[in-house]
């Protein structure tokens, strides 16, 4: 069936320091890919989303690319902020059906 | 508001009780999942409803586990005979009809305690 693995936490970093989370997936058909984040106290909502392959999503200085050879949706982003500490779930939609997929989350810290 | 909300924010109950849990949805949006996402976990589907209907229910763990939306709009997740193992943060999305490879909309979530 369709998945989602995404790297395993905790992850601490340093103000302005580069970040990557990696995330891969396995499905059927075409899937759609997203970024999804939850801040402390909130709901999840949407960072960032690829429809097709080689699509290039971005948000808030956040970029992740549809890689249909690898099977990947890594997010990235050049300098972080202490802002962007929350919690990351890479998701996915197969275009046969409604389910979104969700991975298992990956714990990001920002210290000053 | 504007947004998806959930009620309670939450809910301590006893083993065996039965539990209530609602979902209002952002107006105009015929889509709403349920999901469930335990602590370290990512969410896990139970339930999709297209307007009234349950479109698929392959994700409810066992037969204690019921949702209805009667009017396409508020939701209401049941569940009977609550159990330990029950207890997770209980989440509600919305979006709008057909848009497969759209955005889902989270609520703030239902937090159940099975004592």
């Amino acid at each position: 069936g369709d998945s989602v693995t995404q790297m395993e936490g905790p992850v601490t970093l340093s103000e302005e320091a580069f970040l990557t989370i990696n995330c891969t997936y396995t499905a059927t058909g075409y899937p759609s890919l997203f970024w999804y984040v939850q801040y402390p106290g909130e709901g999840l909502q949407l960072l960032l989303k690829a429809t097709k392959a080689d699509d290039k999503g971005s948000n808030k200085g956040f970029e992740a690319t549809y890689r249909k050879e690898t099977t990947s949706f890594h997010l990235e982003k050049g300098s972080v902020q202490v802002s962007d500490s929350a919690v990351y779930f890479c998701a996915l939609t197969s275009n046969t059906g409604n389910q979104f997929y969700f991975g298992t989350g990956t714990s990001l810290t920002v210290i000053p | 508001g504007a947004g998806v909300s959930q009620t309670p924010s939450n809910k301590v109950t006893e083993k065996g009780k039965y539990v209530e849990l609602r979902c209002d949805p952002i107006s105009g949006h015929t889509a709403l999942y349920w999901y469930r996402q335990s602590l370290g976990q990512g969410p896990e589907f139970l339930i999709y409803f297209q307007g009234t209907g349950a479109a698929d229910d392959s994700g409810l763990p066992n037969d204690r586990f019921f949702a209805v939306r009667p009017e396409g709009s508020v939701s209401t997740l049941k569940i009977q005979r609550t159990e330990r193992g029950d207890s997770a943060m209980y989440l509600c999305a919305s979006s709008l009809a057909g848009e497969v490879t759209g955005e889902l909309f989270f609520g703030e979530g239902s937090r159940l305690t099975v004592l």
